[in-house]
């Protein structure tokens, strides 16, 4: 069975930093793009960004929202993608999810709250 | 603002069709194709439809999307209370480098 798992959500002040991260299991991990789609409360879906597969080059993509501010990264060998936030702001507030699939974004983990508050 | 544009709403009875549509541009919907999620509060969106038309396995004929122009749409006939849910369109922006989302449909099934 194709899954994604996010973790590392939580509560954190504003201008800290957090890192989210995100383990596939059943699939070719290293194969496909790797994206973030958040959900602050009460809104729509907006993407956050995403990092190529290696054969693509292992670019990546952000929102402007989020330019200069967050990055993703990935670990092949460990089926592990990262979001690392940092200067974060109270409308960074959201659930995060990190979805793949070779149609872009089919398949999509559960999801980790972020919380910005002081 | 989304760069996509749904309807914030749309209702139909049991066993009605409803259309779910999504204004773009012609630096995404035109030149890229579209995707449409199912997403039910609490739980991670579903993909129901990928490339303007395609059902990945396990999702009901029901469900039917179209491209035409800068624009989509997505179709449910037969409408059950389990369909009740938000709606999203996506597409990939040549413009913006980035996926583009609709600001999402809430589908009431009266």
């Amino acid at each position: 069975e194709v899954q994604l798992v996010e973790s590392g959500g939580g509560l954190v002040q504003p201008g800290r930093s957090l890192r989210l991260s995100c383990i596939g299991s059943g699939f070719t991990f290293g194969d496909y793009a790797m994206s973030w789609v958040r959900q602050a409360p009460g809104k729509g879906l907006k993407w956050v960004g995403f990092i190529r597969s290696e054969p693509y080059g292992g670019t990546t993509e952000y929102a402007a929202s989020v330019k200069g501010r967050f990055t993703i990264s990935r670990d092949d060998s460990k089926s592990i993608a990262y979001l690392q936030m940092s200067s974060l702001k109270t409308e960074d507030t959201a659930v995060y999810y990190c979805v793949t699939g070779p149609y872009g974004m089919d398949v999509w983990g559960q999801g980790t709250t972020v919380t910005v508050s002081s | 603002q989304s760069v996509l544009t749904q309807p914030p709403s749309a209702s139909g009875t049991p066993g009605q069709r409803v259309t779910i549509s999504c204004s773009g541009s012609s630096s995404n919907i035109e030149s890229n194709t579209v995707n449409w999620y199912q997403h039910l509060p609490g739980t991670a969106p579903k993909l129901l439809i990928y490339r303007n038309n395609q059902r990945p396995s396990g999702v009901p004929d029901r469900f039917s999307g179209s491209r035409s122009g800068t624009s989509a749409s997505l179709a449910i006939s037969g409408l059950q209370s389990e369909d009740e849910a938000d709606y999203y369109c996506a597409s990939w922006d040549d413009s913006l480098n980035n996926w583009v989302f609709g600001g999402g449909t809430k589908l009431t099934v009266l």
